[in-house]
């Protein structure tokens, strides 16, 4: 079966840089959850999208910020970044507009280093 | 917003063994999800148990919603089972920051 596709798996910025990190659900998902999870730590709920809009915000820093496209593939642009800003990054996505219950399933993750 | 512990925090046990992993939450819960983190990183979805009992092979969860917790079985473990398991809630009663909350995780070892 189909799982979610993140690219690149890993990348590695200099500080002050910019990144984009791209996420593709599974096919006929209309919801994308993007989570930051630092090292030792659990995820962080970032920002979602229902039906390429914005549904829920959480601790998502300003210098960030993400779209759900026509297709509804995501991405998650970071500016600005920072030292701290190196964590392994993933997406997920769920089909909440069509099935009664909300799982979510999970992308392999991005893992992004600041030097 | 709600908050999600889960014990034990660290658990060593020899290959063949059998183990429970407890989630405690502080709220009621549309959605309750058991991962499983391989040493690689990879989130592994093991279970969407908002309320009842299921098993798959040798796990098995349960979730008695209106005591808050949730359970999860690992029987006969094997050394692929280690890594860390976590626990992730969508409570009911949720603002922009509680969207989906994961415990601190249980890291498992499991020794040949």
């Amino acid at each position: 079966a189909a799982g979610v596709i993140q690219s690149p798996r890993h990348l590695i910025k200099e500080k002050r840089e910019t990144a984009t990190l791209k996420c593709y659900p599974i096919p006929r998902h209309d919801t994308v959850y993007w989570y930051q999870q630092g090292p030792g730590q659990d995820p962080q709920f970032l920002i979602s999208f229902y039906e390429k809009m914005q549904s829920d915000k959480g601790s998502i820093p300003d210098r960030f910020s993400a779209q759900q496209f026509s297709d509804y593939h995501s991405e998650l642009n970071m500016s600005s970044l920072e030292l701290g800003d190196s964590a392994l990054y993933f997406c997920a996505s769920s089909s909440r507009g069509r099935l009664p219950d909300n799982e979510q399933f999970f992308g392999p993750g991005t893992r992004l280093t600041v030097l | 917003g709600i908050q999600v512990e889960q014990s034990p925090p660290d658990l060593i046990l020899q290959e063949g063994a059998n183990s429970t992993l407890r989630c405690n939450f502080s709220d009621s819960v549309n959605n309750l999800q058991w991962f499983h983190q391989n040493p690689w990183g990879q989130l592994i979805n093991l279970f969407y148990i908002p309320s009842g009992t299921k098993q798959n092979g040798r796990l098995s969860a349960t979730t008695v919603a209106t005591e808050r917790y949730s359970l999860l079985y690992i029987s006969s473990s094997q050394t692929t089972d280690s890594g860390v398991y976590f626990c992730a809630v969508e409570g009911v009663r949720k603002t922009s920051y509680d969207k989906v909350i994961f415990g601190p995780g249980t890291s498992l070892s499991v020794i040949p």
